[in-house]
């Protein structure tokens, strides 16, 4: 059975914290992404890699950055976190065009 | 540019009742069409359908995908409270990984 594994299940920072997010997916997956999880807007992607190293923006890209080094890591930052940057932070991974399979997210509070 | 828009956006219910959700889409050359069931934590994966297979069953639920019309519903018969929770749909365009989601419509059920 997949299992992504999602670091922090709650979050707590300040405005300006540089923040990292960490995921880890035991599959071998080639495809992981970030997404935030906002009430009335959805799911939203904010970036996904598709191999070590590669990455490509999704819908809301802005004001985070993310990193894949190894396979089966893949890192979120919020370089300057904003009290905006409040949300539901939720990882995934899938094999190429297969269904995604979820962490079970962090949520996390700028002060 | 690509949508997905899913209604009702809430719904409650008595246990035994039948309900129906639908997911409707935009996208450029469609791959095929999630639907996840999302409690407290991660979502998970219910069905996936392509034009290959446009018609899917597991016990009480089941979902067809009308890509004449560019839609799709989720069925649930005979309701139970644990059937209580968000149901998200997410469409994929052809030729890459990424999936739209839609803002999922929330079921409660009551006893």
């Amino acid at each position: 059975d997949v299992k992504v594994t999602q670091s922090s299940r709650y979050l707590v920072k300040r405005t300006g914290e540089k923040v990292f997010l960490e995921c880890v997916q035991d599959m071998d997956h080639e495809n992981m992404f970030w997404y935030r999880q906002d009430p009335g807007l959805g799911l939203r992607l904010i970036y996904f890699s598709y191999d070590v190293k590669m990455k490509e923006k999704g819908d809301i890209p802005e004001g985070y950055s993310v990193s894949r080094e190894k396979k089966e890591r893949f890192s979120l930052i919020l370089e300057s976190a904003s009290t905006n940057q409040t949300s539901m932070y939720l990882c995934a991974s899938s094999e190429e065009y297969q269904p995604q399979h979820f962490g079970d997210g962090t949520r996390l509070s700028i002060l | 540019e690509d949508k997905v828009v899913q209604s009702p956006l809430s719904l409650v219910v008595h246990e035994g009742d039948t309900v129906t959700l639908n997911c409707s889409y935009e996208v450029t050359n469609f791959r095929s069409l999630l639907w996840y069931k999302q409690e407290k934590k991660a979502p998970t994966f219910l069905f996936m359908l392509t034009s290959s297979g446009i018609e899917k069953k597991s016990g009480r639920l089941s979902s067809i995908l009308d890509k004449k019309e560019l839609s799709s519903i989720l069925n649930i018969t005979a309701t139970q409270t644990g059937d209580s929770a968000i149901y998200l749909c997410a469409v994929a365009p052809s030729g890459t990984y990424k999936y739209i989601f839609g803002t999922g419509t929330r079921l409660k059920v009551l006893a």
